[in-house]
């Protein structure tokens, strides 16, 4: 019940093109949902973050889509880059004092030129 | 702001030496602290939770005496990998919370090879 799927695993995309990542997770306590992306040899940086009380949220080329209802949420990159090649991980938030994060297995993303 | 540091980038170190490996908050308070490893091409995994001035809760799975980790201040979170060994290889990445805020931040890693 702890756990989030990711899916694909792995995608390429033309340059311009939308990339799409889902997740989907069990537990409905969960009360928040980042994206992160991660480049070789470095540290996740957040790239968007959504709470469960919204369905949509949008930040640049960047947008986060949430179904509360089907437990899953959607990473949309529009106009995808070359600068855009990295790995994604989308994570859910367990709440309580300490606030951990249940990880999704990531997504290798590569655009191509 | 909201910069996390991590020292050393990266350590070289013989079997069965310990290594500590420094998280500092730069421009904010962390209440919490976490510290995690990645294998390549992997996911993050969660080793333990650190809070300022109490013990850290370990995830299921990680040794604490082996691991040990120290969060003395709201700016300073140490992990000690003692009797490290090859398995011990990795990429150890920490993250900050800010004490207002949902957000963690994270360190840019530290690269551990055992010899």
């Amino acid at each position: 019940q702890q756990q989030v799927k990711q899916s694909p695993q792995s995608l390429i995309v033309q340059k311009g093109g939308i990339s799409i990542i889902n997740c989907a997770y069990e537990n409905t306590a969960f009360d928040y949902f980042p994206w992160y992306q991660q480049f070789p040899g470095k540290g996740p940086a957040l790239l968007i973050a959504i709470r469960p009380d919204v369905s949509e949220k949008k930040e640049g080329r960047f947008t986060i889509s949430f179904n509360k209802s089907a437990k899953q949420f959607s990473l949309h990159i529009m106009d995808s880059q070359p600068g855009d090649s990295a790995t994604y991980f989308c994570a859910a938030r367990v709440p309580g004092n300490n606030r951990k994060l249940i990880w999704g297995l990531g997504t290798s993303l590569a655009v191509n030129p | 702001g909201a910069v996390v540091s991590q020292h050393p980038s990266w350590v070289i170190c013989k079997s069965g030496t310990s290594v500590k490996i420094e998280c500092r908050s730069l421009d904010f308070q962390a209440t919490t602290m976490f510290w995690y490893r990645q294998f390549p091409k992997q996911s993050l995994m969660l080793m333990a939770t650190s809070n300022e001035g109490s013990k850290a809760t370990y995830e299921q799975g990680v040794e604490k005496d082996k691991f040990l980790i120290n969060h003395a201040s709201l700016t300073l979170s140490t992990l000690t990998v003692t009797s490290a060994h090859p398995e011990d290889s990795s990429f150890y990445i920490c993250s900050a919370r800010k004490t207002s805020s949902n957000e963690q931040f994270f360190g840019p890693g530290t690269r551990l090879t055992v010899l």
